[in-house]
């Protein structure tokens, strides 16, 4: 199984700052099966980016994801108060896992 | 529109089974693989399994194996998962999630609303 290590745990920022999340992977990613989710309080995880850089239906292109192999990124541009969440990332391929989680608060 | 939606809060006691029921409807069923996901409480996500409802297989992660069972009614285009042998770390929502597209290994683009189980004497 791939263990992912999302960093970092926490993020504040400030509305219109951006947000750089990183995932990390125990072995490299096969077909950069690589996506990511948000979860707000209460709510089911909404899917992000897959791919590792496409984004799902009605997903502003404020979110842009990248990397390959071991490392990749989820980029937020220009933040905003309702991106407050948890962020996963997740490989989807065989066995699939899921990263630890990144929180990202708006200040 | 495609739609999830998942039968309602259980409480169990240690030891007992709970299932699952993941109704769905608004794409072909037969088509797209559905995963189990669950989330403890301030925890993470974790994968349980999937299910292809075209034959009924399924493959489960390694921690859940022999305690989980994934079933599925093509008539009723619904999906079950059955967890037995319930202990307090049980105590999770437990969710279904579909494929953003055809094929095994998709990520989840359609997620139920989530079921919470509660494990306790």
């Amino acid at each position: 199984e791939i263990v992912l290590t999302q960093s970092p745990g926490t993020l504040s920022l400030s509305p219109g700052e951006r947000a750089t999340l990183s995932c990390r992977a125990s072995q490299s990613v096969s077909g950069n099966a690589v996506a990511w989710y948000q979860q707000r309080p209460g709510q089911a995880p909404r899917l992000l980016i897959y791919g590792p850089s496409n984004r799902a239906t009605g997903i502003p292109d404020r979110f842009r994801g990248s990397g390959s192999g071991t490392d990749f990124t989820l980029t937020l541009s220009r933040l905003e108060p309702e991106d407050s969440a948890v962020y996963y990332c997740q490989h989807y391929g065989r066995s699939p896992s899921f990263g630890g989680g990144t929180k990202v608060e708006i200040k | 529109q495609v739609q999830l939606v998942q039968s309602g809060a259980e409480v169990k006691k240690p030891g007992a089974s709970v299932k699952v029921t993941c109704k769905t409807s608004g794409y072909i069923f037969s088509n797209y693989y559905i995963h189990w996901v669950r989330q403890a409480p301030g925890q993470g996500l974790e994968w349980m399994g999937l299910i292809n409802p075209s034959d009924g297989s399924a493959t489960y992660a390694q921690r859940f194996q022999g305690r989980v069972t994934l079933t599925r009614d093509t008539s009723a285009t619904t999906v079950y998962m059955e967890l037995s042998s319930l202990r307090s770390e049980d105590t999770a929502v437990y969710y279904c999630a579909r494929g953003v597209l055809t094929g095994y290994y998709q990520p989840s683009g359609y997620w139920g609303q989530g079921t919470l189980v509660t494990v306790s004497a």
